[in-house]
């Protein structure tokens, strides 16, 4: 079963607005990780947390975590046309070697 | 170079052909992940190099499927007898801490 799992799984909001996006995931973790990626393009990494963090800030980028919920949020405020792309949380499994286990992501789609 | 490099971008290969995929991996990096992703869906973990030691393989999908690295260089994804099913963006990932780097991928088309 998946690890991380985002929801929704596709989202479309107007410029300037803020854009929420979960994941959760079902076992303990060292950090969790969220990446961005645009079509046809690999992936980018955004920001990750660890374990013992709650929140964590980078520019227009806010991640909370709470591992009693297993769950993280990612929020990206003021949206940009730019945003536009698939966003991917990734978790670190306790014991995993550091093998990441991605979700199936959530398309954001930011209109101008 | 300065990130993690990987050819060719797109390949369309018949079915029952083998391919080779290839990753150059940031310099220093000891750590190496390929990762499968079918189309709107999660990356899938398929192998992980670390260092000299004993690649974990278990996420290779059959025995069709295998991989090499020799010490922190180049690594090569190679699938033999090529499904239809086998048509995914191929992702090749470095690390030296707990952030990895990807490539741009692989796209295989399998026709």
């Amino acid at each position: 079963s998946q690890q991380g799992e985002e929801d929704p799984q596709a989202l479309s909001i107007q410029e300037g607005e803020n854009a929420t996006m979960n994941c959760s995931y079902k076992t303990s973790i060292n950090n969790l990780q969220w990446y961005r990626q645009n079509s046809g393009r690999g992936l980018v990494h955004l920001i990750l947390i660890r374990s013992n963090e709650r929140e964590k800030h980078s520019g227009r980028l806010r991640v909370t975590l709470d591992t009693s919920k297993k769950s993280s949020s990612l929020l990206i405020t003021a949206s940009r046309a730019a945003d536009t792309a698939s966003y991917f949380c990734a978790t670190d499994a306790t014991g995993s070697a550091r093998q990441l286990t991605f979700g199936s992501g959530t398309q954001l789609t930011v209109l101008p | 170079g300065a990130g993690v490099s990987q050819s060719p971008s797109n390949k369309v290969t018949e079915k029952g052909k083998d391919v080779e995929l290839r990753c150059d991996p940031i310099s220093g990096h000891t750590a190496l992940y390929w990762y499968r992703q079918r189309l709107g869906q999660g990356l899938e973990f398929l192998i992980y190099f670390q260092g000299n030691s004993a690649p974990d393989k278990s996420g290779l999908p059959s025995d069709r499927f295998s991989a090499e690295r020799t010490g922190e260089s180049v690594s090569t994804l190679t699938i033999q007898r090529t499904q239809q099913e086998d048509s995914a963006v191929y992702l090749c990932a470095s690390s030296s801490r707990q952030t990895q780097a990807f490539g741009s991928g692989t796209r295989l088309t399998v026709v």
